[in-house]
């Protein structure tokens, strides 16, 4: 079965600081993965996703991904932080097919951003 | 499109009472899903459907949690009788195809006294 694993269960940077959020995942074939943001009180919201077209994915609000197989790694990056991306962010694998869980969410990490 | 909708946003009830959540999912995705989240234990996937049909409720916590989809436009989570335990916020997600992306509606915050 498919799994993934957030390394940090909080996060915190100054305003202006590269954001780093780390994210391994577990899976018998080549899967989707994906990030989601979660403001405070509010819905889940796609921030990117990757399927095999590139390694290096960029998403909503300047943040971007890369797949690396090798290291099993899917880590989220953005190069300066800003106050609006506190929040929580999950790191998520596909399901292959319907004997699988259609989408696996990490445990999330908490990203705080110091003025 | 409008997104997924969720009624109620908040819904506070007593305990024993029956609570039913309703959620309209995004037109022609073919999948609808019941999350639960918690402090404690984080983002749960109690149900999900597939065109309409239950395809696994294996996360659906106990007896008292039931959910329905009688057309591809709507469907309910109810829970009968409720607790306090069943306090959190529930959210509705669909999406086009398995193992898709899932687009998550607002939720609804339950509290149960």
């Amino acid at each position: 079965a498919q799994s993934v694993t957030q390394l940090d269960s909080h996060v915190s940077v100054s305003e202006g600081t590269p954001v780093l959020l780390r994210c391994n995942y577990s899976s018998s074939y080549s899967p989707s993965l994906f990030w989601y943001v979660q403001h405070p009180n509010k819905g889940l919201q796609l921030l990117l996703k990757y399927t095999s077209a590139a390694t290096l994915v960029k998403g909503i609000n300047g943040f971007e991904a890369e797949f690396k197989k090798s290291e099993t790694s899917f880590h989220l990056t953005k190069p300066s932080a800003h106050m609006s991306d506190a929040a929580e962010y999950f790191c998520v694998v596909s399901g292959r097919n319907s004997g699988n869980t259609p989408l696996v969410f990490g445990k999330g990490t908490r990203l705080s951003v110091i003025a | 499109d409008a997104g997924v909708i969720q009624s109620p946003r908040h819904e506070v009830t007593e305990m024993g009472q029956e609570v039913t959540l309703r959620c309209k999912p995004i037109s022609g995705h073919d999948y609808l899903f019941w999350y639960r989240q918690t402090m404690m234990r984080g983002l749960e996937l109690l149900i999900y459907f597939n065109n309409n049909v239950p395809i696994d409720d294996s996360g659906m916590p106990e007896d008292r949690f039931s959910a329905k989809m009688p057309n591809a436009s709507f469907s309910t989570l109810k829970i009968q009788p409720s607790e306090p335990r069943d306090s959190a916020v529930y959210f509705c997600a669909s999406s086009s195809g398995f193992g898709n992306t899932q687009y998550f509606g607002p939720g609804t915050r339950l509290t149960v006294l």
